[in-house]
């Protein structure tokens, strides 16, 4: 079965600090790789996903995020951060029809 | 645009009793899916529907019960709530799970 590890529970930040988080996954197959963000009080909504291709992937808002295969990573990016981007992200894999997310990344940005 | 809907968005119950969560879909979607969210756990993946006429069990299914009614409609039932169930349920569903979900608004349950 497929599993996502992410690392860094809790970050805080201040408004225009870059963001990184990371991501890893195993799975013996290949995969479909997915971030989504979930804002306070809402569900959870697709920031960007990888299926092919480039592994340079742009989402909404900014967000991009970079598979490399050969570190099983898939680490989502924003160069500028605004106090909207507090939220909870998750990294997602998917495998055996359907998506194994992992504990999410608490982020929290200070005007 | 309803895309996943779910009800109630609360609920409150008492240990023992039990209840039904309501999930339809309007994509046309095959796949369809529970999650619970925890704090400090992300989403575990209670059942699962492939397609119409099908049900597995995910990574926690023990306490629940699921219903592929028809293609737009996945409900979860709680047959007897016990405080450990109190969490914030998310509904989902996907043309096919490698594509990614949508999900509904979510479920808060409490069971006191």
């Amino acid at each position: 079965a497929q599993s996502v590890s992410q690392h860094n529970h809790h970050v805080i930040l201040s408004e225009a600090a870059s963001l990184e988080l990371g991501c890893n996954y195993s799975y013996g197959g290949t995969v479909n790789l997915f971030w989504y963000v979930q804002y306070p009080g809402q569900h959870l909504q697709l920031l960007l996903k990888y299926f092919s291709g480039d592994p340079l992937v742009k989402g909404i808002k900014g967000f991009e995020a970079e598979f490399i295969k050969s570190k099983f990573s898939f680490n989502l990016r924003k160069p500028s951060v605004q106090w909207s981007d507090t939220a909870e992200y998750f990294c997602a894999v998917s495998g055996n029809n359907r998506l194994a997310f992992g504990k999410g990344n608490q982020v929290v940005v200070i005007p | 645009n309803a895309g996943v809907t779910q009800t109630p968005k609360f609920q409150v119950l008492k240990t023992g009793q039990s209840m039904t969560l309501q999930c339809a879909q309007d994509m046309n979607h095959n796949s369809m899916y529970w999650y619970r969210q925890d704090p400090g756990m992300g989403l575990r993946l209670i059942y699962y529907s492939a397609s119409e006429g099908t049900t597995d069990k995910g990574e926690v299914p023990n306490g629940y019960n699921v219903s592929r009614l028809n293609k737009r409609e996945f409900s979860l039932r709680l047959e007897s709530a016990a405080p450990s169930q109190t969490s914030v349920y998310f509904c989902a569903s996907s043309p096919a799970g490698q594509y990614g979900y949508t999900f509904g608004s979510g479920t808060r349950l409490t069971v006191v």
